[in-house]
């Protein structure tokens, strides 16, 4: 069974620095991964979607790497900003049957 | 275009009640899934579909029902509210055919907010 696991829980920074989301997978036959933010009370928005043979995604000051065979997915935020403060989740579409898997997520706080 | 909509945004029911949400898309989106949020629990998938007349169980379906009758639509049915079921419920959609479109991307819904008592 998939797991997807978002380390840490939640995550306070100041202003302008660089920081790195982690997102962990158990089974690595996935079709894609995508990276998501959602405000409080609000949908998901999505930031990012890799598929499985690419190794990074980049979106204005936002990168998403892959490394499929371990596992594993980083979600780099650059020059952060008190807007950028969300919970961000990072989820998986599996080979055999299009599940898509979430993990628990990240809360991001960005202290002006 | 609208994206997708969910219909309604706040419902409250009493135990053994029955409902429908309504989840529209005006993508042409092959894809449509239904999804619960709970603190602490993540986002967790109800019930999906990959195509029109096509629906498939996720991970937590019991007490559940779907129908995707129409390509744009995608209904889920609560046939009798168990207070367990007071969550926040996602809609979403992904996968067109049209080039113009990010292939594979979810798009979602507001959500609506059940509360059962």
């Amino acid at each position: 069974k998939q797991e997807v696991t978002q380390i840490p829980a939640a995550l306070s920074v100041p202003e302008g620095e660089n920081l790195v989301l982690n997102c962990s997978f158990t089974d690595s036959a996935i079709y894609n991964l995508q990276w998501f933010r959602q405000d409080p009370g609000k949908g998901l928005t999505s930031l990012l979607l890799i598929q499985s043979s690419q190794r990074e995604q980049t979106s204005g000051r936002l990168n998403a790497s892959l490394d499929k065979s371990s596992g594993r997915s980083t979600l780099y935020i650059a020059a952060s900003q008190p807007g950028d403060s969300a919970t961000y989740l990072c989820a998986v579409t599996m080979n055999r049957d299009d599940k898509i898997i979430f993990g628990k997520g990240t809360r991001l706080h960005i202290l002006p | 275009n609208a994206g997708v909509t969910q219909t309604p945004k706040f419902r409250v029911l009493k135990t053994g009640q029955s409902m429908t949400l309504l989840c529209a898309q005006d993508m042409n989106h092959e894809y449509m899934y239904w999804y619960r949020q709970d603190p602490g629990m993540g986002l967790r998938l109800i019930h999906y579909s990959v195509g029109e007349g096509t629906t498939a169980k996720g991970e937590v379906p019991d007490g559940y029902n779907v129908s995707r009758l129409k390509k744009q639509n995608f209904l889920l049915g609560l046939e009798s509210a168990a207070p367990s079921q007071t969550s926040v419920y996602f809609c979403a959609s992904s996968y067109s055919p049209d080039p113009a479109l990010l292939k594979d991307t979810q798009y979602f819904g507001p959500g609506t907010r059940l509360t059962v008592l």
